[in-house]
């Protein structure tokens, strides 16, 4: 079983949506969440980062944390198609080593339709 | 301010051949990363750097080595390509915190 779980879509859904985007993870050590966009033929680009639970809004933006349930979401309002994408979680342990790595999900392809 | 830049951007090697990807860096991060990206897996961590001089094991280190003889640079090397080797590298740079990273526009590589 991976660590971190994300459905791979492809998610496909018309302009002006609510998209939810999710993922699952096994590891109750991990303390930071993040969620990152990768746009066809380029590297991610950090979108939200949240400590622990609780909600962060960005815009048109939404992260939550459920470390209970351990399970994070990212909501985008008003989808447009510049969201066109593939949608990548990640999370960090609390951890005393030298470098915090990142565990990765492996991503949601997310179509926004005009 | 380029960010992260890696080179070549493509590249196709016969099984067996060698060959280095380069990232250079203009941010001054001390953390360096090398990433392979592969469908339905994710990006998984090869080696990685936590300042000049040094490179530790990522997640999947075997068949690559780095160097990190500059702290803007971190190289990839592959001494004995094979086909499983095929993937989209990435390689990121950032704070130890680890939270951002900046990443660079990717190595497509087929071994054939």
């Amino acid at each position: 079983q991976k660590e971190v779980e994300q459905d791979p879509g492809p998610l496909s859904v018309p302009e002006g949506a609510i998209v939810s985007l999710n993922c699952t993870y096994s590891n109750s050590a991990f303390q930071y969440f993040m969620w990152y966009r990768q746009y066809s033929r380029k590297g991610p680009e950090l979108l939200m980062y949240t400590y622990s639970s609780g909600n962060k809004e960005d815009g048109r933006f939404t992260a939550q944390v459920d470390k209970s349930s351990k399970y994070i979401s990212l909501f985008i309002r008003d989808s447009q198609p510049s969201d066109s994408a593939t949608y990548l979680c990640a999370m960090i342990p609390i951890s005393s080593g030298s470098a915090r790595q990142l565990t990765f999900g492996s991503g949601t392809q997310l179509t926004v339709l005009p | 301010n380029a960010g992260v830049t890696q080179t070549p951007k493509f590249r196709v090697l016969k099984t067996g051949q060698s060959m280095t990807l380069l990232c250079a860096q203009d941010m001054n991060h001390e953390y360096m990363y090398w990433y392979r990206q592969d469908p339905g897996m994710g990006l998984r961590l090869i080696h990685y750097s936590v300042g000049e001089g040094t490179t530790a094991k990522g997640e999947v280190p075997d068949g690559y080595n780095v160097s990190r003889l500059k702290k803007q640079n971190f190289l990839l090397g592959l001494e004995s390509a094979a086909p499983s080797q095929t993937s989209v590298y990435f390689c990121a740079a950032g704070r130890p915190s680890g939270e951002k990273l900046f990443f660079g526009s990717g190595t497509q590589l087929s071994v054939l």
